[in-house]
């Protein structure tokens, strides 16, 4: 069981250019999330999906496209990377059910320049 | 809305003193609580976990208990060590909002020998 896995691990992007981030999980999870954590500001919910199919907006979504083609797979992309977009981003995954634990991918770094 | 408060930081602790970290929570629901730690260039790992008032959850030697009189959920430990250096993150999760992360800022613990 190889949990939540993210690729890439880290990434330099130049202003304008665009990328996705991949994370997969393989415990049958039914949601799938995508965080951002930056120095002092905690984790900030991108965007999240409640199964395969469906995606809804978190707290900080500008700027970022998510899809879930597939339910093992959460894919966050970012169509025209800007410096503000400088962070570490995380992506979670849980059972359904009211009270489970979020388990989290290990991070990709990326930096905009 | 939902909010976690966590005290400010960063802490430095002598190896075996106490450790106690505060977290303080709103929530319109009925909330879960997590304590989340974040070792040197790794993802968040569970600590531990309550989903009930008065219950303790306990992990590694760290405890904390639902207090729903209160609204806290204050992280203790009562010997550190120089491996529980990392941050610390308190959380809540609403079952009524799709079971959503809201996360304190977290707290970095530095432990010396």
């Amino acid at each position: 069981n190889a949990g939540v896995t993210q690729t890439p691990k880290f990434r330099v992007l130049k202003t304008g250019q665009s990328m996705t981030l991949l994370c997969a999980q393989d415990m049958n999870h039914e949601y799938m999330y995508w965080y951002r954590q930056d120095p002092g500001m905690g984790l900030r919910l991108i965007h999240y999906s409640v199964g395969e199919g469906t995606t809804a907006k978190g707290e900080v979504p500008d700027g970022y496209n998510v899809s879930r083609l597939k339910k093992q797979n959460f894919l966050l992309g970012l169509e025209s990377a800007a410096p503000s977009q400088t962070s570490v981003y995380f992506c979670a995954s849980r059972a359904a059910g009211g009270r489970e634990t979020q388990y989290f991918g290990p991070g990709t770094r990326l930096l905009v320049l | 809305g939902n909010s976690v408060t966590q005290m400010e930081g960063p802490v430095t602790l002598s190896e075996e003193a106490f450790l106690t970290i505060n977290c303080t929570y709103t929530a319109t629901g009925y909330p879960s609580l997590f304590w989340y730690v974040q070792y040197p260039g790794e993802g968040l790992q569970l600590l531990l976990k309550a989903t009930k008032a008065d219950d303790k959850g306990s992990n590694k030697g760290f405890e904390a208990t639902y207090r729903k009189e209160t609204t806290s959920f204050h992280l203790e430990k009562g010997s550190v060590q120089v491996s529980d250096s990392a941050v610390y993150f308190c959380a809540l999760s609403d079952p009524g909002a799709n079971s959503k992360l809201t996360f304190g800022k977290g707290i970095t613990l530095s432990v010396r020998p």
